[in-house]
């Protein structure tokens, strides 16, 4: 299946400062979607960028999928102690058609 | 609560022994997935359900597994013989199904964590 990388594995900012996580993958995606998994709790769906250069927000999320639809971004706002967890790009697992593939994902810590 | 609830929570267990999980979907969610995950990696898929039909099973998929969702609703996890290997947290997810090939939203239940002694 389809397979992404996802940079940095962890950020530490204090609250007010801005946080991007990157995602990228070496072939063409369909589409891509992000999760956020809170400490002790699990994904939860966020977002589906399917349009190469789409660009979405959510309040202080932006959520960017490149030209060549190989990557994808989200970028957050002036960070708050409640956007602390872990954001995970996801892709088409190729074989299933219907499954996913997580990136590692990227632990964001927010000290106030 | 009209979420993805599965059960139990937590199982521990020793090496050696077979231990059952079960996922009741949201209902009318037609497709039924299982993932795995471990401390620091992203869920790791396992196999899902089109209704009563599995129609995809990963390579971590050993043959001291299997899956079932006898009536295209709620789905069992069984793993025979645990190895400390299999200790990790146990997801499930469902969606909607709308048909054709589009990635529909899938709805993570709260997960399983396996402890395997």
């Amino acid at each position: 299946g389809q397979q992404v990388m996802q940079i940095p594995q962890y950020q530490h900012v204090q609250e007010g400062e801005d946080f991007t996580t990157y995602c990228n993958s070496s072939t063409t995606l369909s589409n891509i979607q992000w999760y956020k998994q809170r400490p002790g709790g699990h994904p939860v769906f966020l977002i589906q960028l399917v349009k190469s250069g789409e660009v979405k927000k959510q309040k202080r999320l932006t959520f960017q999928f490149g030209e060549a639809k190989k990557n994808s971004s989200l970028h957050i706002t002036a960070t708050q102690t409640t956007d602390v967890g872990t954001y995970f790009c996801a892709v088409d697992n190729s074989n299933s058609g219907y499954a996913l593939n997580f990136g590692k994902g990227t632990s964001l810590l927010v000290t106030p | 609560d009209t979420g993805v609830s599965q059960d139990p929570r937590h199982k521990i267990t020793k090496r050696g022994q077979n231990v059952t999980f079960r996922c009741d979907p949201i209902s009318e969610h037609n497709r039924l997935y299982w993932y795995r995950q471990t401390l620091g990696q992203g869920p790791e898929f396992l196999t899902y359900f089109q209704n009563e039909a599995q129609l995809e099973k990963s390579r971590l998929l050993s043959d001291r597994f299997s899956a079932e969702r006898p009536k295209g609703s709620f789905s069992t996890l069984e793993i025979q013989r645990t190895e400390q290997g299999d200790s990790a947290m146990y997801l499930c997810a469902s969606s909607q199904g709308a048909g054709g090939a589009d990635t529909d939203t899938q709805y993570f239940g709260p997960g399983t964590r396996l402890t395997v002694l």
